[in-house]
């Protein structure tokens, strides 16, 4: 079974700084996927960004970018230039490659707050 | 295209009654997988409905229970309810796209139903 661990419960930045979250997972699979989810106080859930296992390339959105480590299976999450707006919980996820897997499994959790 | 609709998005119930959720996938989408989510367990699978079949399952009791139907709607269903139940419901449609020439599978979010037992 694939695991997934967020070591950092609460994480906060200053306004227009970098953060970085950090992600861990377990998994004996070599096809893969990776996502980190914004749950705003809303509560819905907004996709990030994804990076699939076989690019070595690091994923980058716009001002979020991932630091993919496969062999140290780590997967952290880089904010650049924060906004207020980026405050939420954020969620590391794991997801198989196979098509017919139905499941994401999730981390814990970082509460990111944002100081202006 | 329209997102995942959950209705309804606020619910309270008693101890011992039974509730249903419904969830509206994106069109097009075939698989609807549902989570519950609390403060103390996180986002836990419950199941995964395609083509009108549960094709995955979680760790719940048989109290969870779910079915889709032709339009890929999908209701789930949590009967004798319990205080321990109280929490998010989110609802996920998905669908198989193409990257670099590889298929991916990649979930959307449905804003959730709250639900509170008391």
């Amino acid at each position: 079974a694939q695991t997934v661990t967020q070591s950092q419960p609460e994480m906060s930045v200053q306004e227009a700084e970098t953060v970085t979250l950090s992600c861990t997972y377990d998994t004996s699979e070599s096809d893969y996927y990776l996502f980190w989810y914004k749950q705003p106080p809303s509560r819905q859930m907004i996709l990030v960004i994804r990076q699939e296992a076989y690019k070595q390339q690091n994923a980058t959105e716009n001002r979020f970018s991932v630091n993919f480590q496969k062999a140290a299976k780590s997967f952290s999450l880089k904010i650049s230039d924060s906004q207020l707006g980026d405050a939420a919980m954020y969620f590391c996820a794991y997801r198989s490659g196979d098509p017919n897997a139905g499941k994401s499994t999730f981390g814990d959790g970082t509460t990111l707050t944002v100081k202006p | 295209k329209a997102g995942v609709t959950q209705t309804p998005r606020y619910l309270i119930k008693t101890r011992g009654q039974q509730v249903t959720l419904s969830c509206s996938p994106i069109s097009g989408h075939r698989s609807v997988s549902w989570y519950q989510q609390t403060p103390g367990q996180g986002l836990q699978f419950l199941f995964e409905y395609f083509s009108e079949t549960q094709r995955n399952k979680g760790n719940f009791p048989g109290r969870f229970s779910g079915r889709q139907f032709s339009n890929s709607r999908s209701e789930m269903n949590v009967s004798t309810l319990e205080l321990g139940d109280s929490a998010l419901y989110l609802c996920a449609s998905s669908s198989i796209g193409l990257a670099g020439g590889r298929s991916y599978n990649e979930q959307f979010f449905g804003p959730g139903t709250r639900l509170t037992v008391l």
